[in-house]
């Protein structure tokens, strides 16, 4: 059984770095036929993809084109996680963030979630 | 202003059958990209019911049925329980913003 653990600070202040960890259990970010993926969710816009990195003989990132150029996704094979770094960040960015699993273009499995505020 | 429209709520007594619709365009849904199911309980994540327009998942009870005709698709729920009662969610992807996109969720509740 596939299992995502989250890990990251619930508040970040304004113009600041918000990042997150997904460990994961039960599979490997170097698999070659599923995705990472990070979702959020706010009431003001709802469930929201923000990325994914895949392994298909070498790494691939694709972005969300509401965060390209704030957003980075890193894959990380010694400790078979994936992070989430979202820079210059405002209110606007505070949401329940969660990791997760995709095949065939559907997620599997979900982290737990993290609520992260932005807020001075 | 979510790219993919669902109705912000639905409602059914016990044992009755419901549809949920999600509609979109001829960039996603409209274009042949599948579309997929969740179910979210309150306080916790996303649960995946449909994937593929029609398939479920095992363990996911065959009263729930999905369907797809053009720029739209369907979440048919059958013998309504009051467990079901719970916000769902349509996804997928979108050709013009080259990522995955949502609907906006419709709660359903069981009365």
């Amino acid at each position: 059984q596939v299992q995502l653990q989250q890990s990251g600070p619930g508040l970040v202040k304004p113009s600041q770095t918000l990042a997150l960890t997904c460990a994961i259990s039960g599979d490997s970010v170097s698999s070659n036929s599923v995705a990472w993926n990070w979702i959020r969710q706010s009431p003001s816009r709802g469930l929201e993809w923000l990325g994914r990195t895949y392994y298909r003989s070498k790494w691939y990132n694709e972005y969300a084109v509401s965060v390209k150029g704030r957003i980075t996704i890193n894959p990380d094979t010694s400790k078979n996680q994936f992070s989430l770094q979202l820079n210059s960040v405002t209110p606007e960015d505070t949401a329940v963030y969660y990791c997760s699993r995709a095949r065939d273009g559907y997620v599997d499995f979900w982290g737990q979630g993290t609520l992260v505020t932005v807020s001075s | 202003q979510s790219v993919l429209t669902q109705p912000p709520s639905v409602s059914g007594a016990p044992g009755q059958r419901v549809t949920i619709s999600c509609t979109g365009s001829s960039s996603n849904i409209g274009a042949g990209y599948d579309v997929h199911w969740y179910q979210q309980l309150p306080g916790t994540a996303p649960k995946l019911l449909i994937y593929g327009h029609t398939n479920r998942p095992s363990g996911v009870p065959d009263r729930f049925s999905g369907s797809k005709s053009g720029t739209s698709a369907s979440l048919a729920i059958t013998g309504l329980q009051a467990e079901d009662e719970a916000d769902y969610y349509c996804q997928s992807y979108d050709s013009s913003l080259s990522g995955w996109v949502f609907g906006g969720g419709t709660k359903l509740t069981v009365l």
